[in-house]
């Protein structure tokens, strides 16, 4: 039981530049959220899903998509990468009952 | 806006002392609140949550809950340096409709550091 899985842990990217970060989950959790950690701060929320095709948007959406086929992978797209989105990206799951949330080790990325 | 305030840190404590963590919340339908630990460079991992009003224990760790003040504790007994770590308080809200879909809105944390 792997729990959250996150790929690639490390990334530079140039401006302008595009990528997905992947995350997948095992434990058959209907709820995946994606938060961001900026140096010295709490988490916030990106995108969430509750189940396969259905996604909304958190706090901090812009310059970012995401897209639910299965209940197992929530992707995360960046399209025109900016030096404003240098963070720490944090997938994370969880059951529709007690609301625990679980955590992968998180994507490091740089935009210069 | 729905905010989470934990106290200011970094908090420093002595080998052996309690170490006492405090968050306020603005949400007065929060529901479910939990505590997260970090090291440095991972991510966050769940210690702790708690759903009513009281206390709750396990092991050196004790959650307290009082939501007519609307604010949640953490303490850690006997602490020690494997403690050091940014703890997070995170709230999950009443949300729309009465529906959160599980959304937690987190504290900026606090750093604490355990001396031998």
């Amino acid at each position: 039981n792997a729990g959250v899985t996150q790929t690639p842990k490390f990334r530079i990217l140039k401006i302008g530049q595009s990528m997905t970060l992947q995350c997948a989950q095992d434990m058959n959790h209907n709820y995946m959220y994606w938060y961001r950690q900026d140096p010295g701060m709490g988490l916030k929320l990106i995108y969430y899903s509750v189940g396969a095709g259905i996604t909304d948007k958190g706090e901090v959406p812009n310059g970012y998509n995401v897209s639910r086929s299965t209940t197992e992978d929530f992707p995360l797209r960046l399209e025109l990468a900016a030096p404003s989105q240098t963070s720490v990206y944090f997938c994370a799951s969880g059951g529709s009952g007690l609301n625990e949330q679980y955590f992968g080790p998180g994507t490091r990325l740089t935009v210069t | 806006q729905k905010e989470v305030e934990q106290n200011s840190g970094p908090l420093s404590v002595p080998e052996g002392a309690i170490a006492s963590l405090n968050c306020t919340y603005s949400d007065r339908g929060s529901q479910s609140f939990f505590w997260y630990r970090q090291y440095s460079g991972k991510s966050p991992e769940l210690i702790m949550s708690i759903y009513s009003n009281g206390d709750k224990e396990d092991g050196r760790f004790t959650a307290q809950l009082n939501k007519a003040s609307q604010y949640v504790s953490l303490l850690i007994r006997d602490s020690q340096p494997s403690d050091s770590a940014t703890y997070l308080c995170a709230v999950k809200g009443s949300g729309a409709g009465g529906t959160s879909y599980g959304k937690l809105t987190f504290g900026q944390g606090t750093i604490l550091t355990v001396h031998p």
